[in-house]
């Protein structure tokens, strides 16, 4: 089965440094969805692509939050500088612009301390 | 966002049928529903989703209400492997394409052996 893959799986880093996540969306999928979840607030979303072009990122804090797609087999999210309160695990989807499921990763677990 | 009300919490034993019941009232024409699911430490999961008639698939099935105001999950054999956090969600689709995916807080599935 065609899988979403997320790295790191695991990321541990000190408050202040700058954190990358990515992802590799199926291929053939042309939306890219970044996720974030922790016990208080759910699974909020992030930012979403279609076609490489941002949608929506209203979920994200601007000012240190950024998410890209340089190419179409590789979504970024970026954190700088990372906090706390940003500790929770990030999940990235893909999935088809027409009607169809989201395909998700396992996440990237961040913790900062 | 239209919204989704789900139980907090159902229980069910080991090969029974399971009803997960959602209320959607203020669904609108557009609106696909939707259902993920997430078992422990891994990502959410498509289940099924269906706009008016009822749907069959390898995981489960869905009947949606006449008025489409309500629906209702069934897994037709619970096992162990169906404990997980259900989410309902209502998705709609536009001439552009799928909207984004909105998750809430989910219902909690325990199957007891």
């Amino acid at each position: 089965d065609a899988r979403v893959t997320q790295t790191p799986r695991h990321k541990v880093t000190e408050m202040g440094q700058e954190v990358t996540m990515r992802c590799q969306p199926i291929l053939g999928h042309n939306t890219v969805f970044w996720y974030r979840q922790t016990m208080m607030q759910g699974l909020e979303l992030l930012a979403y692509f279609r076609n490489r072009a941002p949608l929506d990122d209203s979920g994200m804090p601007k000012d240190r939050f950024s998410a890209e797609m340089p190419d179409a087999t590789l979504a970024t999210l970026k954190i700088q500088p990372s906090e706390p309160r940003d500790s929770a695990v990030y999940f990235c989807a893909s999935g088809l612009e027409e009607v169809s499921p989201l395909h998700f990763g396992n996440g990237t677990r961040l913790t900062v301390t | 966002d239209a919204k989704t009300t789900q139980p907090n919490s159902m229980e069910s034993n080991e090969e029974e049928p399971v009803h997960l019941p959602c209320n959607h009232s203020t669904i609108s024409g557009t609106d696909y529903i939707h259902w993920y699911r997430q078992l422990p430490s891994q990502g959410p999961e498509y289940v099924i989703h269906g706009l008016t008639s009822n749907v069959n698939n390898r995981m489960a099935s869905l009947a949606i209400a006449e008025d489409r105001k309500s629906s209702t999950l069934i897994l037709h054999r619970a096992t162990l492997r169906d404990a997980a956090v259900y989410y309902c969600i209502l998705r709609a689709e536009t001439q552009g394409g799928s909207e984004k995916l909105v998750f809430g807080k989910g219902m909690k599935l325990t199957v007891n052996p």
